[in-house]
């Protein structure tokens, strides 16, 4: 059994387009992540939502915008992509939020292609 | 600023010795530290995580944290080709509502047979 899954796992589409990344844990966890990996391999923070609230939301271009329809699930909207959002996105998940201890889980990645 | 500080390598060990990754941050209110590792086109897994000052063993890896000093190391021992990874240093610093972590930009570690 998958703990955080993500579909799809790869996707190729052209600038301007609108496209979704859909995230999935059945690990039970309360807080959920949306991680960003750049070319040179640089993972930073998105997104984190606990119990259906966004709770931090770092520099990120407002076309970008998570969608939580439970706490299972964190989707990624994307709107009007651009050449630079070409990346590898990592879903995670964790018990809660800013415990010491809490270990985050990373789901296998969606690798984003922007003709 | 939040910042973690890793040498990119890449760093070449001989399989049998010990291989040390370090870290170093920039955050004093950073509370505890997770060491992950990431084969090429795969997500990071966790290898250990560590929030007291001094040493953690686990089986062939050991975590070791000096907050004075502001930095974090990874020892392998016995290190296996199978070793051979990016190793990602990650600080979470808690308080007031969820954090995500903060990532240094990872070593490229290389184990020669």
């Amino acid at each position: 059994d998958t703990a955080v899954s993500q579909t799809p796992k790869y996707l190729v589409t052209q600038m301007g387009n609108d496209k979704s990344i859909k995230c999935e844990q059945n690990l039970g966890h309360d807080t959920m992540y949306w991680y960003k990996q750049d070319s040179k391999k640089f993972l930073k923070i998105m997104f984190s939502y606990n119990n259906k609230e966004l709770i931090i939301n770092e520099t990120v271009p407002n076309r970008f915008s998570p969608k939580s329809p439970d706490k299972a699930h964190l989707n990624l909207h994307i709107n009007s992509l651009e050449l630079g959002d070409s990346a590898v996105y990592f879903c995670a998940s964790s018990v809660t939020s800013g415990v010491s201890t809490d270990t985050q889980y990373f789901g296998p990645g969606t690798r984003l292609t922007v003709l | 600023q939040k910042e973690v500080e890793q040498n990119s390598g890449p760093l070449s060990v001989p399989e049998g010795a010990i291989a040390s990754l370090n870290c170093t941050y920039s955050d004093r209110g950073s509370q505890s530290f997770f060491w992950y590792r990431q084969y090429s086109g795969k997500s990071p897994e966790l290898i250990m995580f560590i929030y007291s000052n001094g040493d953690k063993e686990d089986g062939r890896f050991t975590a070791q944290l000096n907050k004075a000093s502001q930095y974090v190391s990874l020892l392998i021992r016995d290190s296996q080709p199978s070793d051979s990874a990016t190793y990602l240093c990650a600080a979470l610093i808690s308080g007031g509502g969820a954090d995500g972590l903060t990532f240094g930009k990872g070593t490229h570690l290389i184990i020669q047979p």
